[in-house]
């Protein structure tokens, strides 16, 4: 099956940085998803980006399909912005895949 | 209101207990799905059900029983759980489900269960 890997694993910033997210799949995709996990849980869909570029305020998707990589990109960060991103993908008829995350941790 | 919704949030249950988790979606979508959320270990998808009906069940212990009386809600009865079970579940919905996540997934809040 497609594999997913998300870097860095981790990522320590101060409030007010930018950040760039980045995750590499092994395989052509149908279907490509950014998700924030809040500290609660719950999962939040940020991008749906099969390919091509997306911007929701101070967040920022870019999916190069046929590099097979897609980046996101956070900027002015805030506390609020802490948690797990998550990028998972579809290919094919495979269920979709999720990487193991990037946690990402802001200081006031 | 979010567009999935999940009870409980919380359940904590002996291993010989009978309970149930409930997911609604109000997204008017036709797929919906369960998934399973260990400490340090990727989602792990276990059931999906698509117009109804169970498409895909990766392999999942039959303590876990599924139903899904209707495209918006689904269920996840759970019996003679083990402690391993302990995690969080997490339901979604996407506008149809084959493959698997097909669209646009959206998740619940989850529901965290502890097996004692």
């Amino acid at each position: 099956g497609i594999q997913v890997e998300q870097s860095p694993p981790d990522l320590i910033l101060q409030e007010g940085a930018n950040s760039t997210l980045r995750c590499n799949f092994s395989d052509s995709v149908n279907n490509l998803q950014w998700f924030h996990q809040n500290p609660w849980g719950q999962l939040i869909n940020l991008f749906y980006i099969p390919s091509g570029t997306k911007q929701n305020g101070r967040l920022s998707a870019t999916t190069v399909a046929t590099e097979r990589y897609s980046l996101l990109y956070i900027s002015s960060s805030q506390t609020t912005d802490s948690g797990v991103y998550f990028c998972a993908v579809t290919a094919g008829n495979e269920k979709l895949t999720f990487g193991t995350g990037t946690r990402l941790t802001i200081i006031p | 209101e979010t567009g999935v919704t999940q009870t409980p949030r919380h359940l904590v249950m002996g291993m010989t207990n009978k309970k149930s988790l409930k997911c609604e979606q109000h997204l008017g979508h036709n797929a919906m799905y369960w998934y399973k959320q260990s400490a340090k270990k990727p989602l792990e998808l276990m059931f999906v059900y698509n117009f109804k009906e169970q498409t895909e069940n990766n392999s999942v212990p039959s303590r876990f029983s599924p139903e899904c009386p209707n495209s918006s809600h689904l269920f996840l009865h759970l019996h003679t759980l083990q402690p391993e079970d302990s995690a969080l579940y997490l339901c979604a919905s996407s506008p149809r489900g084959t493959p698997p996540g097909t669209g646009e997934l959206f998740f619940g809040e989850g529901s965290r269960l502890t097996v004692l």
